[in-house]
């Protein structure tokens, strides 16, 4: 059972604005940045927002991150195709650990 | 160009042990914090173990302490995570992933090796 929470679907048609949340809690959301990734079938994740909120070079502008208090979201907009993976949420917890959320399979119909 | 090679896995008995191995290149190893990351088949990412780039500092999961061991060699670029007490519930793709500069706490993942399998059967 992940700390963070997620949820396990969402789903979009092409164009649309998708948002994904991730909830936790004063000792790692609360208190530390958020970072997502985007993991394709059968490859190793990608980081896709640092920070909370920052973009790697190379990351479309079309994937944004946000955080207000102990949750956060990811929203990606103008939606494709290739969007289609697995996003996963991930804090440091002050319990001396990195925390994952289980994880959002994002369909695009 | 970042490269992060992992070697090391294979088919273990329940109780058994394994030595992972991350060989690392492009870029200057002792700078970074070292993190081990798995996936569980059909599951989603579970973080396992980090260490700091001088291997001052180690962090385990909770599931993982007591049982893997990280450890780092900044001579020849190199990080490993000793495995023991092996379990059902290890068996997972074990990834290394590149951490932030002299950082091993947050999940500043920006580079990760293509993974090394870990079953754990009799």
């Amino acid at each position: 059972q992940s700390v963070l929470t997620q949820p396990p679907s969402a789903s979009g048609t092409p164009g649309q604005r998708v948002t994904i949340s991730c909830s936790g809690s004063s000792s790692n959301i609360g208190s530390n940045y958020v970072y997502w990734y985007q993991q394709l079938p059968g490859t190793a994740p990608k980081l896709l927002i640092y920070r909370n909120d920052q973009r790697p070079s190379g990351v479309p502008d079309r994937f944004s991150g946000s955080k207000s208090g102990t949750s956060a979201s990811l929203a990606i907009s103008g939606l494709r195709s290739e969007d289609e993976a697995d996003y996963y949420c991930a804090a440091w917890d002050d319990n001396l650990s990195v925390l994952f959320g289980g994880g959002t399979q994002l369909t695009v119909l | 160009e970042v490269q992060l090679v992992e070697s090391g896995g294979g088919l273990v008995q329940p109780g058994g042990s394994l030595r992972l191995s991350c060989a690392a290149s492009g870029f200057t190893f002792s700078t970074y914090g070292m993190h081990w990351v798995r996936q569980a088949p059909g599951k989603g990412l579970q973080y396992v173990s980090a260490i700091s780039s001088n291997a001052g500092s180690t962090y385990y999961a909770t599931s993982v302490k007591g049982r893997f061991t990280i450890s780092r060699d900044n001579s020849i670029n190199t990080l490993y995570l000793q495995m023991a007490s092996l379990r059902a519930e290890d068996m997972a793709v074990y990834y290394c992933a590149r951490g932030a500069l002299y950082d091993s706490r947050n999940p500043y993942f920006d580079y990760w090796g293509q993974g090394t399998l870990v079953t754990v059967s009799s």
